[in-house]
């Protein structure tokens, strides 16, 4: 089945600056990778996604890569803000979706 | 996206105890999914509930456990049955997109601590 390897663990910005986060997979037949942010007490939030016919997606201060040769996937934020602080989750999906183990973003002001 | 509601939203209970999480969407959807998060963890897939039949349960997981109703196209219930500590952990249901079928949606969770 598909694994989803995602680093890093834990991030820690400035605020202003960008990060990135970055994502492997091992099944060449997923076609689909969403991005979800889930802030503390919550569920998570789906806030971008692309589809393996795609190679970037831009959604104001976030995008998201795909290097479907390299299986590999990654999630820009930009000028990060003290509200961007939230656990991130990517995942792969063909039939069933997989997510990586999170990366906890903090954003010092 | 549709909106997902749980209840309840949070639970202690005893060892040895049942509880059932509700899930009800304001929309109808033909699959709805049930997660599992334990502590400081990812989320896993417990159970894919599809309304009008049995529940399609991942590896690890059985029915007796984790018993699953869809009466129909807009709520499902999870029960987490004799419940050990090792369950404490925050469940979520999620949905399919409408019109995009790989897309999910997830609910705001349940955190249950047993006891």
């Amino acid at each position: 089945g598909e694994n989803v390897e995602q680093h890093p663990s834990t991030l820690s910005v400035q605020e202003g600056d960008s990060a990135v986060i970055k994502c492997t997979y091992s099944d060449s037949a997923s076609n689909y990778f969403p991005w979800y942010k889930q802030e503390l007490g919550k569920g998570p939030q789906l806030i971008i996604d692309i589809r393996s016919n795609v190679g970037e997606k831009k959604d104001q201060r976030i995008a998201v890569t795909l290097n479907k040769t390299a299986k590999h996937f990654s999630l820009h934020i930009t000028e990060t803000q003290p509200e961007d602080s939230a656990v991130y989750f990517c995942a792969a999906s063909m039939y069933d979706m997989r997510f990586g183990a999170g990366t906890r973003l903090t954003v010092k002001p | 996206s549709a909106v997902i509601s749980q209840k309840p939203s949070r639970d202690i209970c005893q060892r040895g105890t049942s509880l059932t999480i509700q899930c009800q969407v304001d929309s109808q959807v033909t699959m709805m999914f049930w997660y599992r998060q334990q502590p400081g963890q990812s989320l896993t897939l417990i159970a894919t509930a599809n309304q009008g039949s049995e529940a399609t349960y991942e590896s690890g997981f059985v029915i007796d456990k984790f018993p699953i109703s869809r009466p129909n196209l807009t709520f499902s219930t999870l029960t987490v049955s004799n419940m050990s500590p090792e369950d404490s952990s925050i469940y979520l249901c999620s949905v399919e997109g409408t019109g995009r079928s790989d897309t999910q949606y997830f609910g705001p969770g349940t955190r249950l601590t047993v006891l």
